[in-house]
């Protein structure tokens, strides 16, 4: 059973353009997460989304940033006009869904740099 | 949201135990204690997690104060490998929307030793 995936591994753009992360949940699960860590950081929760629905954004920056998880396909986080403090590792993580219990499973991380 | 304290390092010997402490003394009735992991370079891990009572899995111990304003996860014998950030982590029991995010804090250290 693959674990979950995320592509590319490592993204550089150039201020201005735009980045697109992929994420392709464990399969059997319905519930993606999206986390950013910046260097020397820690790890921010940023979105939670269900299949076509957006749970909870509290945690993403309210301009550039979006985030879908389309009935087929991979869930993509979309950063438009990139900055280099956008620069960070961004796991995407995939679960059952559910409270209390519930555990997520985490990608490799995609690290985005900002040139 | 309750939160959680942990020591910002610890070291031990390989093959010796390592005793994690967190304290969340605002935690209410319905959190569920949850332990992640990450290794260098790579995206977090699931350890363990409860609620009231012990558990055990084949990669660590959690031990629940019966108060559960803390709790210790227990690695029973060290290797080079377990050297990562251990985070604890309190999860909404309830099903509320909020309940589906991981709110990491700084988490701890820990260092093995050969």
């Amino acid at each position: 059973n693959a674990g979950v995936m995320q592509n590319p591994r490592h993204l550089v753009r150039r201020r201005g353009q735009e980045a697109r992360l992929r994420c392709s949940p464990m399969k059997g699960h319905s519930h993606v997460y999206w986390y950013r860590q910046l260097p020397e950081e820690g790890l921010k929760f940023m979105v939670y989304l269900q299949k076509e629905n957006i749970i909870d954004e509290s945690g993403m920056p309210k301009e550039r940033f979006s985030a879908e998880f389309p009935k087929e396909g991979p869930s993509i986080l979309r950063i438009q006009q990139v900055v280099r403090g956008d620069s960070a590792a961004y796991f995407c993580a995939s679960s059952r869904g559910g409270p209390g219990t519930d555990t997520q499973y985490f990608g490799p991380g995609t690290r985005l740099t900002v040139l | 949201d309750a939160k959680t304290t942990q020591p910002n390092s610890m070291e031990s010997n390989e093959e010796e135990p390592v005793h994690l402490p967190c304290n969340h003394s605002t935690i209410s009735g319905t959190d569920y204690i949850h332990w992640y992991r990450q290794l260098p370079s790579q995206g977090p891990e699931y350890v363990i997690h409860g609620l009231t009572s012990n558990v055990n899995n084949r990669m660590a111990s959690l031990a629940i104060a019966e108060d559960r304003k803390s709790s210790t996860l227990i690695l029973h014998r060290a290797t080079l490998r377990d050297a990562a950030v251990y985070y604890c982590i309190l999860k909404k029991g309830v099903g509320t929307d909020s309940w589906g995010k991981l709110q990491f804090g700084a988490g701890t250290q820990v260092v093995v030793t050969p």
